[in-house]
């Protein structure tokens, strides 16, 4: 099973906006509107950010916001902060009763 | 609140078997999925399978057939991964977390166990 491909690094400077892209194909991420995406940070468990490509739960800042356009899927941080560095992990459904994660992509605050 | 709390780190012997628990609770159990996520020391996530708890229903992911068997016993709202023929490939922190209440396709996990570490090593 090979991984949605992420970026390994992204990085800004604060109060900058950046983009983290998730590419599948017409098999998973293109394919359905069941995209996830994970904010982990060092030592920690994963935390939910974005389910079904957009929606955000409660709680989570609405800095944060998803998209998805053919087999890519992205998230997208606005107002960038230091505390939003972290590895942020994308997750789809694949066709096959399999989900699938990304490699995982580390936001760097410069 | 809703809480997975999950069994202690354990170090096994390659071709040995480790059972990790996930204790549930601040919902109804049998009413969500319960997914297992593994990380490998500085590597990515990787999904192992599903179980559901109501139904004990369970889909494993293609890697893991026949060497994973998740299992539930509702009375304690507890969730078991049993991994067996451990390597030192297995070296990883397992996690447990909640998912969908009733479509299983979607990756909505929330929240996620606190992580056991579990080492194979001769």
């Amino acid at each position: 099973q090979s991984a949605l491909t992420q970026p390994a690094s992204v990085s800004g400077s604060p109060g900058q906006s950046i983009t983290i892209s998730c590419t599948g194909t017409s098999s998973d991420v293109g394919g359905y509107d069941y995209v996830s995406w994970y904010q982990q940070h060092p030592g920690k468990a994963p935390k939910l950010m974005i389910y079904d490509v957009s929606n955000r739960p409660s709680g989570v800042s609405d800095r944060f916001s998803g998209s998805k356009s053919g087999n890519t899927a992205s998230l997208t941080i606005s107002g960038l902060q230091a505390e939003d560095e972290a590895d942020y992990y994308c997750c789809s459904y694949r066709s096959g009763s399999a989900l699938v994660f990304g490699g995982g992509t580390k936001v760097t605050v410069l | 609140q809703v809480q997975l709390v999950q069994s202690g780190a354990e170090v096994k012997k390659p071709g040995a078997s480790v059972r990790v628990s996930c204790k549930a609770s601040g919902y109804t159990f049998t009413d969500y999925y319960i997914h297992w996520v593994r990380q490998a020391p500085g590597q990515g996530l990787e999904w192992m399978g599903w179980i559901n708890p109501y139904s004990g229903g369970t889909n494993y992911a293609q890697k893991f057939q026949g060497r994973v068997t998740m299992t539930r016993d509702t009375s304690i709202t507890t969730a078991s991964m049993e991994l067996s023929r451990l390597t030192s490939d297995d070296t990883a922190v397992y996690y447990c977390a909640r998912g969908h209440s009733w479509n299983v396709q979607n990756p909505w996990f929330d929240p996620w166990g606190q992580g056991t570490l579990v080492t194979v090593s001769s």
